[in-house]
């Protein structure tokens, strides 16, 4: 059984470009969850995602950050016109049920940095 | 709003002994306590979680314990080994029901 995978696991961008980054959960799995992580802290959630809904985004900046979970391909967490301050580790965690005490499990994350 | 605290940052322990780490959350309506183990380049795992119907809750060598009055909860592992070196996460459901709020982590090393 694969666990969730993620890719790219790193992901150089200069300012001003677009980052996407990619999201499979394990299988069976609907629900998706974004978090960010950066150096030497917790993870903070972004975004709730079930197939083709977005259900809760209050953790994600209003700009130039979306997200999507469509029916048939991996969960995308787009970053538009990046900035130094983007530069975080990405990770997604999945789950089957769409409840927040229900297991949640990780990918390895997508670490980006912005030059 | 709501935050989970977690202490201590760091904790250094000789190989044998025990380790705890502990945690105190601020939304009273918070029900489920899972603890997530990271390594070196890696995403979280999970390795233990409670709910609040239940006060303590056992793992092999891992337990936790949940104080819902006071509203902290606590990771313990006995007999502690070189592999248990990681950060350790505690977390707590966010108000809305919908994701984890993470505490800042405690990077645990045990000396051999």
């Amino acid at each position: 059984n694969a666990g969730v995978m993620q890719n790219p696991r790193h992901l150089v961008r200069r300012r001003g470009q677009e980052a996407r980054l990619r999201c499979s959960p394990m299988k069976g799995h609907s629900h998706v969850y974004w978090y960010r992580q950066l150096p030497e802290e917790g993870l903070k959630f972004m975004v709730y995602l079930q197939k083709e809904n977005i259900i809760d985004e209050s953790g994600m900046p209003k700009e130039r950050f979306s997200a999507e979970f469509p029916k048939e391909g991996p969960s995308i967490l787009r970053i538009q016109q990046v900035v130094r301050g983007d530069s975080a580790a990405y990770f997604c965690a999945s789950s089957p049920l769409g409840q927040a005490d229900q297991p949640q499990h990780f990918g390895d994350g997508t670490r980006l940095s912005i030059l | 709003g709501e935050n989970v605290e977690q202490h201590p940052s760091t904790l250094s322990v000789q190989e044998g002994d025990s380790a705890v780490i502990k945690c105190t959350y601020s939304d009273s309506a918070s029900n489920y306590f899972p603890w997530y183990k990271q390594e070196l380049g890696k995403g979280p795992q999970l390795i233990i979680d409670i709910r609040s119907n239940v006060g303590e809750k056992k793992d092999q060598r891992i337990a936790v314990t949940l104080n819902k009055t006071a509203k902290h909860f606590s990771l313990h592992i006995t007999e502690t080994q070189p592999e248990d070196s990681a950060v350790y996460f505690c977390a707590a459901i966010n108000q809305a029901g919908t994701a984890l709020i993470f505490g800042k982590g405690t990077t645990l090393s045990v000396s051999s």
